[in-house]
């Protein structure tokens, strides 16, 4: 069956980095984007970019263009999500996402548990 | 950036009666050269991720029971839960992946009256 397993919880500084890795399983990892999606408290799922594993193109919100990186290893099945410059405001559980589809736009048809970060100095 | 509105905030809905939640984009989600709406429906309970229930506006993802149904087109969606059963106690999100970014609902928080 198909699964995303994310990295656990982390507690950065302000000003810090933070990578949160997601591996995936029961899939062809290479035929499908993942995407990273957030919900900060109080606030709505917030999409913040893919990675298209057929070709590894990204694709980034403006809002996160400047310090949002997305990688991933394809031996170990397993993308990255890292995000820098955090403020407090940056405090959230993050997710992964599958494409359901081949194509980019497509819905998010497997999720992994949520990874939450929080930001305090 | 597509907006996405959902109503109501909330219900409570008697056990074995019909849930309806809908759902407005800002702009039409429906792409024209193959006439799917790019409209999913989410339900998210405590302490766990979202999960799918229905895309392109009325497709049922697999295993999904058949009491949850979508329709609508263009801007105006509807999430419709024929029967409510107990564990339907969930928020409930519509996103748009229509275009870029990809945008969700604030959520529709369903509980049992």
């Amino acid at each position: 069956q198909v699964q995303l397993v994310q990295s656990g919880a982390e507690v950065k500084k302000p000003g810090a980095s933070v990578k949160v890795s997601c591996k995936a399983s029961g899939y062809t990892f290479t035929s499908y984007t993942i995407h990273w999606v957030r919900q900060a408290p109080g606030q709505r799922l917030e999409w913040m970019g893919w990675i298209d594993l057929t070709n590894d193109n990204t694709k980034y919100a403006q809002k996160f263009q400047d310090r949002l990186t997305i990688t991933r290893d394809t031996s170990a099945s397993t993308a990255y999500m890292e995000l820098s410059s955090l403020g407090s405001e940056d405090t959230a559980v993050y997710y992964c996402a599958k494409g359901g589809g081949y194509s980019t736009y497509e819905r998010f048809d497997y999720w992994g548990q949520g990874t939450l970060v929080t930001v305090s100095s | 950036d597509i907006v996405m509105t959902q109503s109501p905030d909330s219900l409570a809905v008697s056990l074995g009666e019909r849930a309806t939640i809908n759902c407005k984009s800002s702009q039409s989600v429906l792409y024209s050269s193959n006439n799917n709406n790019y409209l999913a429906w989410y339900q998210r309970k405590a302490g766990q991720p979202p999960k799918l229930l229905i895309y392109r506006a009325s497709t049922r993802e697999s295993g999904v029971p058949e009491r949850f149904s979508g329709s609508g087109s263009g801007t105006d969606f509807t999430l419709t839960i024929s029967s409510l059963q107990a564990e339907d106690v969930a928020v409930y999100y519509c996103q748009q992946y229509y275009s870029i970014p990809f945008t969700f609902g604030p959520g529709t928080k369903v509980d049992i009256k």
